[in-house]
């Protein structure tokens, strides 16, 4: 299994300001995505950070506002821009490998709990 | 596009006593994978156990089981001889093993045991 290493685990920020999210795994991994997990709620993809390359984002989610790196197989950031008090949620990092003997365990990092002010 | 549906918010169970989680998906694919992962107050996701759809035995984890209907598209979990500590969020996730291999999750099932 991968030991995943997200931080930080929580900040309170001010509206309008930017706060950058690390994800950073033990070993290299095929496969990083990032998740939004609003109050009460379920986990929603943001993006799948893909090495080398632009991030592939999902529908409702813009590179703008959350701007991801990926420059190895083994870290990623996700920041999140320009922020208001609608972006207070938990953010998690996943990751996992391809292959059909590997690659259907994701495992998630513990979490990084965003309050906007 | 696929959904995955959790039609009971919230459980709850007697300490000791069995209880199960229902979870229904939509997919027009053949191939893929279903979970159960477990969410306590500390956030971190804990896969609890998972289900290939290609094999037809359902799959065990110790006191976890889950009863995987393939045609009827329903995957639900039961949790036997519940103790304190299975008291989370639990969410259902589905996972397609073709192209991109992201986890769409269901909107969860809070269980509660009673000691």
């Amino acid at each position: 299994s991968a030991v995943i290493s997200q931080k930080p685990s929580r900040d309170i920020c001010q509206r309008g300001t930017s706060l950058t999210i690390q994800c950073q795994v033990d070993s290299q991994v095929t496969m990083m995505f990032w998740y939004r997990q609003q109050p009460g709620q379920s986990l929603t993809l943001i993006a799948t950070a893909n090495q080398g390359s632009e991030a592939t984002y999902e529908s409702g989610f813009v590179i703008d506002k959350f701007p991801i790196s990926r420059p190895n197989l083994t870290f990623s950031t996700l920041t999140v821009s320009n922020m208001s008090p609608e972006d207070s949620s938990i953010y998690l990092c996943s990751v996992g490998n391809r292959g059909r003997a590997t690659n259907e365990k994701l495992f998630f990092g513990s979490g990084t709990q965003l309050s906007v002010l | 596009a696929q959904t995955v549906t959790q039609s009971q918010p919230e459980m709850s169970v007697q300490e000791a006593e069995t209880v199960t989680l229902s979870c229904t998906y939509d997919t027009s694919e053949s191939d893929y994978y279903l979970f159960w992962y477990k969410q306590p107050p500390s956030r971190q996701m804990i896969l609890v156990i998972r289900q290939e759809a290609y094999k037809q035995q359902n799959a065990t984890e110790n006191r976890f089981s889950v009863n995987f209907q393939k045609a009827a598209k329903s995957f639900s979990l039961k949790i036997s001889d519940s103790q304190l500590g299975d008291a989370a969020m639990y969410f259902c996730a589905y996972r397609s093993n073709f192209g991109n291999e992201k986890l769409t999750f269901g909107t969860g099932t809070r269980l509660t045991i009673i000691p």
